[in-house]
């Protein structure tokens, strides 16, 4: 069975302070791959990165960073500097061939970041 | 402007009462989902369709039903509303239903059922 888990339901942070968010997965494939998605206010997802299970590579991109780590079974994102505008419900996600490639997502994280 | 678009915004309804979300994409992605999103549960996946014409059971698929006639559309119907399914409800698309491709998701659709 496939599972994501986001243990942090809820961060409170003040702006320029850094942020990190948690996801641990569980799966059984060789093959898969890991996505985190924002949801702001407005309540639409955006989609922010995707990870294939074979890049343990950490990426960056501006203020972003993630960290992939295979042996520990997570994908935990940094968020650097944070801004009232990352103010979010962030989301973990997996896929693999598992389930018919279909996603799998944690319950979320909200974020507050206050001014 | 290119994306997916979800109606209603939000709805009120009996219990037992027959509804309809409709979902349209402008991307044309072969690949739609409807997702049900409750506070701790983060989303989880209804129905999907990985082309039209073919759909398939998510997650939590009792109660609800899909169809996909052609590649924009992709409805989900509630034949007879329960309280249970007072959620917010998300359209969403993507290029192909391969485990890599990321989603696309609409703006939502927040149903009450009392």
């Amino acid at each position: 069975a496939q599972k994501v888990t986001q243990a942090q339901t809820e961060i409170s942070v003040v702006e320029k302070e850094d942020v990190t968010l948690d996801c641990v997965y569980e799966t059984r494939d060789t093959t898969y791959y890991l996505f985190w998605y924002k949801q702001p206010p407005s309540g639409e997802l955006v989609f922010l990165i995707r990870r294939n299970s074979f890049d343990e590579q950490n990426e960056i991109s501006g203020r972003y960073s993630w960290n992939f780590q295979k042996s520990t079974s997570s994908f935990n994102f940094t968020i650097t500097a944070s801004q009232v505008v990352d103010s979010a419900v962030y989301f973990c996600a997996l896929s693999g061939n598992t389930g018919g490639f279909k996603t799998i997502f944690g319950a979320g994280t909200r974020l507050f970041v206050k001014a | 402007i290119a994306g997916i678009t979800q109606a209603p915004t939000s709805q009120i309804l009996a219990a037992g009462r027959r509804m309809t979300l409709r979902c349209t994409q402008d991307m044309r992605h072969n690949a739609m989902y409807w997702y049900r999103q409750d506070l701790g549960l983060g989303l989880r996946l209804i129905h999907y369709s990985n082309t039209a014409g073919t759909t398939g059971k998510g997650e939590v698929p009792d109660g609800y039903s899909v169809s996909r006639a052609n590649t924009d559309d992709f409805p989900l119907t509630l034949a007879s509303a329960v309280p249970s399914q007072t959620s917010v409800y998300f359209c969403a698309s993507s290029e192909a239903s391969g485990s890599l491709n990321e989603q696309f998701f609409g703006p939502g659709t927040r149903l009450t059922v009392l």
